[in-house]
């Protein structure tokens, strides 16, 4: 069983939809980061949260430690935002403990 | 901004010959990071560097692999004798001192082992 579960796994969305991607985890963590890859491969970093509630923009991102559960949202999508939403985690407090993926969620929002 | 640099973008190599994978790092930071991604499949960890050392490695990451940081500002990961499964993305990634300090990650390596 993965460690972090990611749902949906495919998303389709009309542009101005209002998007949530889930993330769940199995394991006890100090971090959790929500990533962004495009066609092209690149991985660029959205939010890393250990608590509460992040905003960048459109974008939300919510944790909920006790409950083992995160979500991305994203407000009035556009087709830019059509990407690969990727959940990871940090297990160990060191600084240099490594990141756990999920299996990515794959959004592309149409006109 | 500041930002991890991979070379080169993409590489093509011949099954049983030794590639080796560039990154720059964002200069103050410390930990470094080499992870893979095959196609269609989620990141994997490889290994973690500090303090011109091997922090951890996971179980990919066997006898033909190799970590360097040779010069001080290059972090380079090397594959002595490719075989087809190790055509994959390559990301390095960085992070500086302190706890839960972001990572930022490269835009990758795509190495095809053909």
């Amino acid at each position: 069983k993965n460690e972090v579960e990611q749902s949906p796994q495919n998303l389709t969305a009309q542009e101005g939809e209002f998007i949530t991607i889930n993330c769940s985890y199995s394991v006890g963590i100090s971090a959790l980061h929500w990533l962004q890859q495009h066609p092209g491969g690149g991985i660029v970093s959205l939010f890393m949260l250990s608590s509460g509630k992040k905003k960048h923009g459109r974008l939300i991102a919510t944790i909920n430690i006790q409950e083992k559960h995160s979500s991305l949202h994203i407000t009035a999508s556009h087709p830019r935002d059509s990407a690969v939403y990727i959940c990871a985690v940090k297990k160990g407090t060191g600084t240099a403990s490594k990141l756990t993926f999920g299996t990515g969620t794959r959004l592309q929002v149409t006109l | 901004e500041p930002e991890v640099t991979q070379t080169p973008s993409h590489q093509v190599t011949q099954m049983g010959q030794e590639v080796i994978l560039r990154c720059v790092p964002i200069s103050n930071h410390l930990y470094f990071y080499w992870y893979r991604q095959i196609l269609g499949q989620k990141v994997e960890f490889l290994v973690s560097f500090y303090n011109n050392e091997i922090s951890e490695k996971s179980e990919i990451f066997d006898d033909q692999f190799s970590v360097e940081r040779p010069d001080g500002s290059n972090f380079t990961l090397k594959i002595r004798s490719t075989k087809l499964e190790d055509s994959a993305m390559y990301f390095c990634a960085s992070q500086k001192a302190g706890s839960n300090t972001e990572a930022f990650f490269g835009q990758g390596t795509r190495l095809t082992v053909v």
